[in-house]
């Protein structure tokens, strides 16, 4: 199985910041990850696919970038609307696994 | 834009078996664009996929689950379901369907199912 692992778990940032989320895949992956993100009582919501994809309509702020086994999410000028729990999300080809979430706070 | 919903018991007792089914609208589950899979989140935790299966009735499943778990398909209705079997309290999750390729790109709202006597 390949295991994901975010960092950091948590992130206290401010509107306007800019903020970046690693994962880090136990092997590679090539470029099959994506990225969510989630609200309380929500299902998670595709940003971005095969590591840099931006899903249609998400907002240019949002860029994703990396292969093989790093990946990051990065969010400029953060907005109020952006605070929320962000997953990453590997495919091998027959099975998924997601890392275990940032939690992105306000500060 | 393709629409899931969830839909089965929210309480099931322990030993029992969890069944829910997932109901597709605004697109056709035998056009083979998709995979159907579910994914399932414990409150307060992260997500766990669970299984998906295709159109022909092909499944995958995750290792940790895959003796307890069966996702068939009922393209006559445009459903797929998922049966959880010998279920516990670590089973108590909201339990969402999806469409997923190599992303999962469209999602139920999610269905509470608490493993409760």
């Amino acid at each position: 199985d390949i295991q994901m692992t975010q960092s950091p778990s948590t992130l206290s940032a401010s509107i306007g910041d800019t903020v970046t989320i690693t994962c880090r895949a136990s092997q590679s992956i090539s470029r099959w990850l994506a990225w969510y993100q989630q609200k309380p009582g929500k299902a998670p919501k595709l940003l971005v696919y095969q590591a840099s994809r931006l899903e249609n309509g998400v907002p240019s702020r949002f860029s994703g970038s990396g292969s093989e086994t790093k990946f990051t999410l990065t969010i400029n000028n953060l907005q109020p609307e952006d605070f929320a729990t962000y997953y990453c999300q590997q495919y091998d080809g027959n099975s998924y696994s997601f890392g275990q979430g940032t939690n992105l706070e306000i500060k | 834009q393709v629409h899931l919903q969830e839909s089965g018991p929210g309480l099931v007792k322990p030993s029992q078996t969890l069944s829910l089914t997932c109901t597709v609208s605004g697109g056709s589950i035998s056009t083979g664009t998709y995979y159907w899979s579910w994914v399932r989140q414990p409150a307060g935790k992260g997500l766990e996929w669970i299984g998906r299966v295709y159109t022909t009735g092909s499944t995958n499943y995750n290792p940790s689950l895959k003796s307890r778990v069966t996702i068939s398909v009922d393209t006559s209705k445009n459903q797929f379901s998922l049966k959880v079997t010998s279920v516990t309290a670590a089973d108590t999750a909201v339990y969402y369907c999806a469409a997923s390729n190599d992303a999962f790109d469209f999602w139920g709202q999610g269905t509470m199912v608490i493993v409760s006597s």
